[in-house]
């Protein structure tokens, strides 16, 4: 079954750069769907961070969208989220998804989550 | 931008008890609305997607209704296991989002 893993630094310094991964078992990237990057800040609801295509079509959210790149790597089969000038507002769990058309794009497949934390 | 607005933030219940979570669109979505359950310490779970259909494995006990800009979330009898929050969640089109969840209580 497909199963999505996150990683990358779980500590982050103001004004620094967080970068996260997201690698897939029991599916290729290069097949299709939509990936997505979302999280959780603490006490806080979920916020749509932004999705990735095979093709390299990205859609983001506009709030985050002037600090966010996420990449897909075919070969590596993962994708990256990479959001710059970080402030504590950013500490957060950040999850991976997968948007499943068949189930009215729904993000039906979640990694477990990587707490980051913004501080210095 | 489509936002979600939902209602009520957070809500008292017993188990056995009939729960009902609201959501409501800036805008019409069709029925691309999707309802998830969080539990601290897990990722989110999909419940229901495209308003009415039920994820596999979900308990029937989990329904989801409405249309256009109206949306309801029904938990027809409340489990121990079902303390958490929802949210919901359009996927008409770009930008996602979701709303602010509710956060059902013992």
């Amino acid at each position: 079954q497909v199963q999505l893993q996150e990683s990358g630094p779980r500590l982050v310094k103001p004004s620094e750069t967080l970068s996260l991964t997201c690698t897939f078992s029991g599916y290729s990237f290069s097949s299709g769907y939509f990936w997505a990057w979302i999280r959780q800040s603490p006490g806080k609801g979920l916020e749509w961070i932004g999705s990735v295509y095979k093709s390299g079509t990205t859609y983001y959210n506009p709030s985050l969208k002037s600090r966010v790149t996420i990449l897909g790597d075919t070969s590596k089969n993962q994708i990256s989220l990479k959001l710059n000038s970080v402030t504590a507002a950013d500490t957060a769990i950040y999850y991976c998804a997968r948007e499943l058309p068949e189930e009215a794009d729904a993000f039906d497949i979640w990694g477990q989550g990587t707490m980051v934390t913004v501080s210095s | 931008d489509i936002q979600m607005t939902q209602s009520p933030s957070s809500l008292s219940a017993s188990v056995g008890d009939r729960v009902t979570v609201t959501c409501r669109a800036s805008q019409s979505i069709g029925n691309f609305l999707n309802w998830y359950q969080w539990r601290p310490g897990e990722p989110p779970k999909l419940l229901i997607y495209g308003a009415s259909s039920l994820q596999s494995g979900v308990p029937s006990r989990f329904s989801g209704s409405g249309s256009e800009t109206d949306f309801t979330l029904t938990i027809s009898s409340l489990q121990p296991e079902d303390f958490a929050t929802y949210y919901c969640q359009h996927s008409y089109n770009y930008p996602r989002a979701f709303g602010g969840g509710t956060k059902v209580e013992i």
